[in-house]
């Protein structure tokens, strides 16, 4: 069964950073890129960021270029984002999702609340 | 930079009817588009990818339809399990979702 499981949100000031991580488990994931999307509070869906299944192509929102950094770990199972420069508009649960091929996502984890306020 | 007008925003529906959401891009896309399915305080679930693919597990009243710059997802009779948020995501040039059409019981 395909696991993603996010942690390290939480409460930051604007200007802070905030390391997200996401632990996959259930299938080969080095052989899979990887997305985060974000969802502020009774809005809709964003797409933010992506790494490929060797970490050769990265792609970003431009809402989150230049501050937002996606990296994984395949020994570890793991991928991250690094979130700079934080921003009250940066306020979303983000998710971590398998993508299926592309920047699509078939599986997603549960989400992880970053609140940026001071 | 490609654009997605999702209509309507609300769709007040009854179990049993046959609905359509319709999903717009401001330039071909192509066939590269997906629909999710979304409820309150969950995980998006993938209901269809390039455009009509229908995804492992999901029931066949969902369908997909389109290419280019016009989309429609269509539930062709409404269960009570459906009643939810829906979006569609564009994955041509980099990505972009929709702005959700959220079905509600009339």
């Amino acid at each position: 069964e395909v696991q993603l499981v996010e942690s390290g949100g939480g409460l930051v000031q604007p200007g802070g950073s905030l390391r997200l991580s996401c632990a996959a488990s259930g299938f080969t994931f080095s052989s899979y890129g990887m997305n985060w999307v974000r969802q502020a509070p009774g809005k809709g869906l964003e797409w933010i960021s992506n790494i490929g299944s060797s970490s050769t192509t990265k792609y970003y929102a431009d809402s989150v270029k230049g501050r937002f950094t996606i990296s994984r770990d395949n020994a570890e199972n793991s991928v991250y984002l690094q979130m700079n420069n934080l921003r009250v508009e940066d306020t979303a649960v983000y998710y971590c999702a398998r993508a299926g091929g592309q920047l699509w996502s078939r599986y997603w984890g549960q989400g992880t609340l970053v609140t940026v306020s001071s | 930079d490609i654009q997605m007008t999702q209509s309507p925003s609300t769709l007040s529906a009854s179990v049993g009817d046959r609905v359509t959401i319709t999903c717009r891009a401001s330039q071909s896309i192509s066939s590269w588009l997906a629909w999710y399915q979304q409820k309150p305080g969950k995980a998006p679930k993938l209901l269809i990818y390039k455009a009509s693919t229908l995804e492992s597990g999901v029931p066949s009243r969902f369908s997909g339809s389109g290419s280019g710059t016009e989309f429609t997802l269509t539930i062709s009779s409404l269960q009570p399990d459906d009643f939810a948020t829906y979006y569609c995501q564009q994955y041509d040039s980099y990505s972009l979702f929709g702005q959700g059409t959220k079905l509600e019981i009339k």
